[in-house]
């Protein structure tokens, strides 16, 4: 596609519930990562892919969060048993070799 | 954690002037790069410094760096009422972490027509 895609927009999970967040990366662009937003603060590393490997999770808040991207393109952000803090923004952004990270428009993710 | 700051948190100006926001890092960049995100939207890149360089321009930007004093500026000339978003400075890492970025926490500006 033309851009970094990202589904859901938004997703309002009840807290305890298991949510699944999708990123649809540029063609052919190697790098992907996820970041976490709150409200008025910047982006925070959450995890790292190259191709299919997962190379750095340093950023995942805890054991909750799972990230994968198993063939190598598309990625999913797993996130069990949701809580109140959890509620954020969470961007994906690619990138080639050579380029700046393209960044999707995000899921906004708010826990009741 | 965040590695940058940024100030100030929020500027307001009119249309046509400067607006001139600030960066502060703590470790060692191969580059400093500065993002965009209007309300509800994605981050946009606008330009990226090497930490080799010291000034860089793309049309209405200017960026500087001073790895002296692990600060930068972005300075947007002429403002147009289409520049109101947030705008984030973002560190790449000197150690080799794959290109993820460390974000500041963001200038919010507002260009009143």
């Amino acid at each position: 596609g033309a851009g970094v895609s990202q589904s859901p927009r938004y997703k309002v999970a009840k807290r305890g519930q298991d949510v699944a967040l999708r990123c649809d990366p540029i063609s052919g662009h190697v790098s992907l990562f996820w970041y976490q937003q709150a409200l008025g603060q910047g982006p925070e590393f959450l995890t790292y892919f190259q191709n299919e490997a997962q190379l750095d999770k340093s950023g995942l808040p805890s054991d909750r969060f799972f990230a994968e991207r198993p063939e190598g393109s598309v990625s999913t952000l797993k996130i069990q048993r949701t809580q109140q803090e959890d509620s954020a923004v969470y961007l994906c952004a690619t990138r080639d070799r050579v380029t700046e990270a393209f960044f999707g428009q995000g899921t906004r993710l708010t826990v009741v | 954690s965040q590695q940058g700051e940024e100030d100030p948190q929020a500027l307001s100006i009119q249309e046509g002037e400067n607006a001139t926001m600030n960066c502060s890092y703590k470790t060692s960049i191969n580059n400093l790069q500065w993002y965009r995100q209007n309300s509800g939207r994605g981050l946009v890149h606008l330009i990226l410094i090497r930490s080799n360089e010291r000034e860089k321009h793309s049309g209405r930007l200017r960026v500087t760096l001073d790895t002296s004093k692990k600060s930068s500026s972005l300075l947007i000339t002429a403002s147009r009422a289409a520049d109101t978003a947030s705008y984030f400075c973002a560190t790449a890492p000197g150690y080799n972490q794959g290109g993820k970025l460390i974000f500041g926490q963001g200038t919010e500006l507002s260009v009143k027509p």
